[in-house]
């Protein structure tokens, strides 16, 4: 079974406008984290933003908001005043437990129009 | 800056010869990751070094081996490159292993193409 689903596989935003990027997961880990990762067309993977579980408040760093429903099991990405600089691939990503290993979604291409 | 660097960033190899990939990292980060990344997939974890404790992933093709030998470098030998080991590889650190209450945030860097003629 999928444990990241991102249903979105592409998105036009205007300039200057907010984004919201879907993302739901699947654990019955009760001790997990959710990360937000940026993918220019360059290929670096760019870390945004991390919520864990058990934190009860929606994380936040800049112009990026984790709108985290945890009883949904949803942890949707909010992109405030769009830039150019922002066109890129976009992949949720999860955590469980004691595992090292990050579980990737597919991703969701963003491009934000002038 | 501290951060994660990977040379080359470009890597064209002919098939089944031998290639090695190399990462290092001024994080001082415990963590050191490898992944696979196909084009228009997500990455995919490899094998991971927690100080000097391998951890191979259970699919990882034994055509792929990885290399620490010291906390700064970590290097991803394919012994026998084939077509469909064309990928990017991304290497990623870590400061500590997964804990409760903490953030285990993984930092990656630029990644290598890798092309298999």
């Amino acid at each position: 079974a999928q444990k990241i689903t991102q249903t979105q596989p592409g998105m036009f935003v205007q300039e200057k406008e907010a984004v919201t990027l879907d993302c739901t997961y699947d654990t019955s880990d009760p001790s997990y984290g959710l990360f937000w990762y940026k993918q220019p067309s360059s290929g670096e993977m760019i870390f945004l933003i991390y919520q864990g579980s058990y934190d009860q408040q929606n994380a936040t760093e800049g112009r990026y908001s984790l709108n985290f429903q945890k009883a949904r099991k949803s942890a949707n990405l909010v992109i405030s005043a769009s830039q150019l600089g922002d066109s890129a691939m976009y992949f949720c990503a999860m955590r469980e437990g004691s595992d090292y290993k990050l579980s990737f979604g597919a991703g969701t291409t963003v491009t934000v129009r002038a | 800056d501290a951060m994660v660097i990977q040379n080359p960033r470009y890597q064209v190899t002919q098939f089944g010869k031998p290639v090695t990939l190399s990462c290092s990292q001024t994080l001082n980060h415990n963590v050191m990751y490898w992944y696979q990344q196909k084009s228009s997939q997500a990455p995919k974890l490899l094998f991971h070094y927690y100080d000097k404790d391998f951890n191979n992933e259970a699919d990882t093709p034994d055509n792929f081996q990885s290399r620490r030998p010291n906390t700064s470098f970590c290097f991803l030998d394919i012994r026998s490159p084939g077509l469909g080991d064309a990928a990017m590889y991304l290497c990623a650190t870590s400061r500590a292993p997964p804990r409760l209450g903490f953030t285990d945030t993984q930092y990656f860097g630029p990644g290598t193409r890798l092309t298999v003629l």
